[in-house]
């Protein structure tokens, strides 16, 4: 069964240091998500991705986060200068083009920030 | 800005009993509900979905209701079964993102 594929499994970086985040997305899908769950809270909205350009972003999404969706078969996730407070697990979901149908979420990359 | 809300926090049920999971949203734009199931260390797994033009949807031990009028959503696990015990997710589309509640901790008993 096709799944979303997400690496690393869990960064470590240092405060300040940039980290890049990686997903395959699922062969046939068109639209590319990334969410993320602090510790014991809800999973939130981060940024959409279609055809090539940000749809969306939420809030959170600042100037130290991009997308990249950089040979057609990754979709990345740069965090210019990490801080603490971005620790948290990170997914990357990916569905079709019809309407209505559900996003498939990979394992998720654990981010931890010291 | 909780537009999709779960109030309980956890809940815990016998084995072969039926699990009730409530969701309340508040954005009238939302048209698709889904519910994911999530473990530790692991993403979001889809369940189960309703478009807002149903008001039920079944799927083998799994049922989601929704009444539109009073913007909640429900599912319905029975029998309930050990290895459904995890986190549930409600989440709400508005044509784009999903967005989700905090989740309820599900735990069944043996």
């Amino acid at each position: 069964e096709p799944e979303v594929t997400q690496t690393p499994s869990h960064q470590v970086t240092q405060m300040g240091q940039e980290v890049i985040l990686r997903c395959v997305p699922i062969s046939n899908h068109l639209y590319f998500y990334w969410y993320r769950q602090i510790l014991g809270q809800k999973v939130e909205f981060l940024v959409s991705f279609y055809n090539n350009e940000i749809s969306e972003k939420s809030e959170i999404f600042d100037d130290q986060f991009s997308v990249e969706r950089p040979d057609g078969s990754n979709f990345t996730l740069k965090i210019r200068s990490t801080k603490l407070e971005d620790s948290a697990m990170y997914f990357c979901a990916s569905r079709t083009r019809e309407l209505n149908t559900e996003a498939f979420f990979g394992q998720g990359t654990r981010l931890t920030v010291v | 800005d909780q537009q999709v809300k779960q109030n309980s926090p956890s809940l815990s049920v016998q084995e072969g009993r039926i699990s009730i999971l409530n969701c309340d949203y508040t954005n009238s734009m939302f048209d698709y509900f889904l519910w994911y199931k999530k473990y530790p260390a692991e993403g979001p797994t889809f369940l189960i979905s309703i478009s807002s033009i149903k008001d039920k949807n079944e799927d083998g031990r799994f049922t989601v209701f929704l009444n539109k009028s009073a913007k909640h959503l429900s599912l319905h696990i029975v029998p309930s079964q050990p290895g459904d015990s995890a986190v549930y997710f409600c989440a709400a589309s508005d044509g784009n993102k999903l967005v989700f509640g905090a989740g309820t901790i599900l735990r069944v008993k043996s």
